[in-house]
């Protein structure tokens, strides 16, 4: 299976940012699927999941009430929306499929900057 | 949160010899546990699952043991693909957890 992200770039401080990601090759409706940063020289954070059906989410509490995770299962699609950004949210953000991160994407970066 | 402890940090390791990574975590997570190889500008690949059975494709050559608090990833003769990071990764308890991370580099 594989995963692809897109939507990453340049973002000031206080804005936002749409991630996207398809999935391929396994039945990415069966699983959990979840979001992974990296941020600079640090290790990896957990940071969001949703259920298979879309009807429970998780959130890592340095995100809570800033970042949306969501799915669409008829596209094979996951998202995450990324709002009032800040400095420290800058990484690499890996999606994941499975009920624990089994197929990876390459990871895009987000940078918040003025 | 299950805080997940990885050991060395480093590893300097000859091509063709054994690599030997631990992982504890601080509290058991039974055998609910991954081992992932991380490598710069490529989607990162799961190696283990469950503590030991390897992921399809990975190489005979990685093995996982453990269960509970302690585990371990061998790679019984490395190659010039394995040197990369190692993380594992605990899915027994919310939130999942990853450990810091062994860098394998060459000796």
């Amino acid at each position: 299976g594989q995963m692809e992200e897109s939507g990453g770039g340049l973002v000031q401080p206080g804005g936002s940012l749409r991630l996207s990601c398809a999935a391929s090759g396994f039945s990415f409706s069966n699983y959990v699927a979840q979001w992974v940063r990296q941020a600079p020289g640090k290790g990896l954070e957990y940071i969001s999941a949703i259920s298979s059906n879309g009807g429970t989410t998780y959130y890592a509490d340095s995100v809570k009430g800033r970042f949306t995770i969501s799915r669409d299962n008829s596209k094979n699609t996951l998202d995450l929306q990324l709002g009032s950004l800040r400095l420290e949210d800058t990484a690499v953000y890996y999606c994941a499929g499975g009920n624990f991160p089994v197929h990876w994407g390459q990871g895009t970066l987000v940078t918040v900057s003025s | 949160e299950v805080v997940m402890t990885q050991s060395p940090a480093t590893l300097s390791v000859s091509p063709g010899e054994r690599a030997t990574l631990s992982c504890r975590a601080s509290q058991s997570v039974r055998s609910n546990l991954a081992w992932s190889q991380h490598k710069p500008g490529q989607a990162p690949r799961l190696l283990i699952y469950d503590a030991s059975t390897r992921a399809t494709g990975t190489p005979a050559r990685f093995g996982g043991s453990g269960s509970g608090t302690e585990f371990t990833l061998t790679i019984s003769s490395l190659q010039s693909e394995d040197f990369a990071v190692y993380y594992c990764h605990q899915y027994n308890d919310w939130p999942q957890t990853f450990g810091q991370g062994t860098k394998v580099e060459i000796k």
